[in-house]
């Protein structure tokens, strides 16, 4: 069964940093492109961040360019979301989301985790 | 950057079929959405991907009761014999590449009621 497992979610300042981490298990990660939705309470769907198989490419949404890294150890089959510079235009449930195509951009999403809640606030 | 239309809102009797609509922009009538859905409190899930040839492809224990299909910019996704669990919000994406950045947008979601 696949799963999806992410942490690394809580409450932080505006400007301050957070590290997201996803455990997959259930499949060969190495052979799945990965990415990270959001989704701000109350609110649509945003595509956040999308990394190819090794890791070697990576593409991200401009609301977030900059900001954040993305990054995968396929050895310990994890995903990685680094986040800095935070507001509160950043709080959303954080999804770790795998993608079936080989294509090195994101295309589709076909198993998500249970999210991740990052609050930014003061 | 490409805009998917979706209505917010949708309802159906228990047992009747429904009808769910996503337009693509006009410069961007001719790509491929997909189709996911959310329950109440829960992750989205993959329902299907839609061609604008109208074929469609399933993801995983997705049942014969949801069918997809196209006309023009519109991505449809039809579910017959509504039951409670099919009460959820249902969003539509689409892959582009412009200007050589590539991303992922979103409709809005249409939130479906079974009545």
């Amino acid at each position: 069964e696949v799963q999806l497992v992410e942490s690394g979610g809580g409450l932080v300042q505006p400007g301050g940093s957070l590290r997201l981490s996803c455990a997959a298990s259930g499949f060969t990660f190495s052979n799945y492109e990965m990415n990270w939705v959001r989704q701000a309470p109350g609110r649509g769907l945003e595509w956040v961040a999308h990394i190819s198989r090794s890791g070697s490419t990576v593409h991200f949404a401009d609301s977030v360019k900059g900001r954040v890294t993305v990054s995968r150890d396929n050895a310990e089959n994890s995903l990685y979301l680094q986040m800095s510079g935070l507001s509160a235009d950043d709080t959303a449930i954080y999804y770790c989301v795998r993608d079936p195509t080989s294509h090195g951009s994101p295309q589709q999403f076909d198993y998500w985790g249970q999210g991740t809640l990052v609050a930014v606030s003061s | 950057l490409p805009v998917l239309t979706q209505p917010p809102s949708a309802s159906a009797l228990l047992g009747a079929s429904i009808k769910l609509t996503c337009t693509l922009s006009s410069d961007h009538s001719t790509y491929t959405i997909e189709w996911y859905r959310q329950r109440p409190g829960r992750s989205p899930q993959y329902i299907m991907r839609v061609k604008s040839d109208g074929s469609y492809k399933k993801g995983d224990g997705i049942p014969d009761r949801f069918v997809g299909f196209s006309s023009g910019a519109d991505r449809y996704l039809t579910i017959s014999n509504l039951q409670s669990d099919d009460e959820a919000v249902y969003h539509c994406g689409e892959s582009h590449t412009i200007g050589g950045q590539v991303g992922y947008v979103f409709g809005t979601g249409t939130e479906v009621t079974v009545l």
